[in-house]
């Protein structure tokens, strides 16, 4: 158990919708990183928040958006959802200045 | 884009057997870290080598880098079906480290599913 925690664990949307996926980091942990792994490939980076501010972005379009609130804990929300957009995301905290990233369990999205 | 590969992508192997997998990554960095995840759920992180190191432990896994080839080796010492798992090797995607304060943005590879058969 790392003490991170994400919500829902499942989710089933349809092509075109919004979705809003939650993370409650670590206490303590003021940094959290978004990821999305595809079925049988490696995480990816979506983007980090940092005392809620972004703090670096990998290759996503404007349509992932994030939110960091003063208790750390984290949203991740996806506009005119894709097929392509099927994948487990990740949220991952940090202690301050830390190399090491702590997992929450997942939310597997579905797009049909 | 993925910075670094791991290899093999699967290795099958029985109890008490040791598994070695390997990574290879493509621009300088300040550390390698390796993860593992357990069938489709969130990643543990096992092991952080700095790039000043060659050699490092922990338990039964052991660590090494070389910079000069850019690769990297996980191997897990006497598995045990709980093994069972797959291996990520994961670096900072700048290069540069936590600079002015968060924490790295990791890139990893597709990862080495292991099998240990009982």
């Amino acid at each position: 158990e790392t003490g991170v925690t994400q919500s829902p664990t499942h989710l089933i949307k349809t092509r075109g919708q919004q979705v809003t996926l939650r993370c409650s980091s670590q206490s303590g942990h003021n940094t959290v990183s978004w990821y999305q792994q595809a079925l049988g490939q490696g995480p990816q980076f979506i983007f980090q928040y940092y005392r809620e501010e972004e703090n670096g972005r990998g290759n996503f379009p404007p349509r992932f958006s994030g939110l960091q609130f003063p208790n750390y804990s984290s949203e991740l929300n996806v506009n005119a959802l894709e097929l392509d957009d099927s994948a487990l995301y990740l949220c991952a905290s940090s202690p301050i200045v830390s190399d090491t990233q702590y997992f929450g369990p997942g939310t597997r999205l579905t797009v049909l | 884009s993925q910075q670094g590969e791991e290899d093999p992508q699967a290795l099958s192997i029985q109890e008490g057997e040791n598994a070695t997998m390997n990574c290879s990554y493509k621009t300088s960095i300040n550390n390698l870290q390796w993860y593992r995840q357990n069938s489709g759920r969130g990643l543990v992180h096992l092991i952080l080598i700095r790039s000043n190191e060659r050699e490092k432990h922990s338990g039964r896994l052991r660590v090494t880098l070389d910079t000069s080839k850019k690769s990297s080796s996980l191997l897990i010492t006497a598995s045990r079906a709980a093994d069972t798992a797959s291996y990520f090797c994961a670096t900072d995607a700048s290069g540069r480290g936590i600079t002015q304060g968060g924490s790295e943005k990791l890139v990893f590879g597709k990862g080495t599913k292991l099998t240990v058969n009982p």
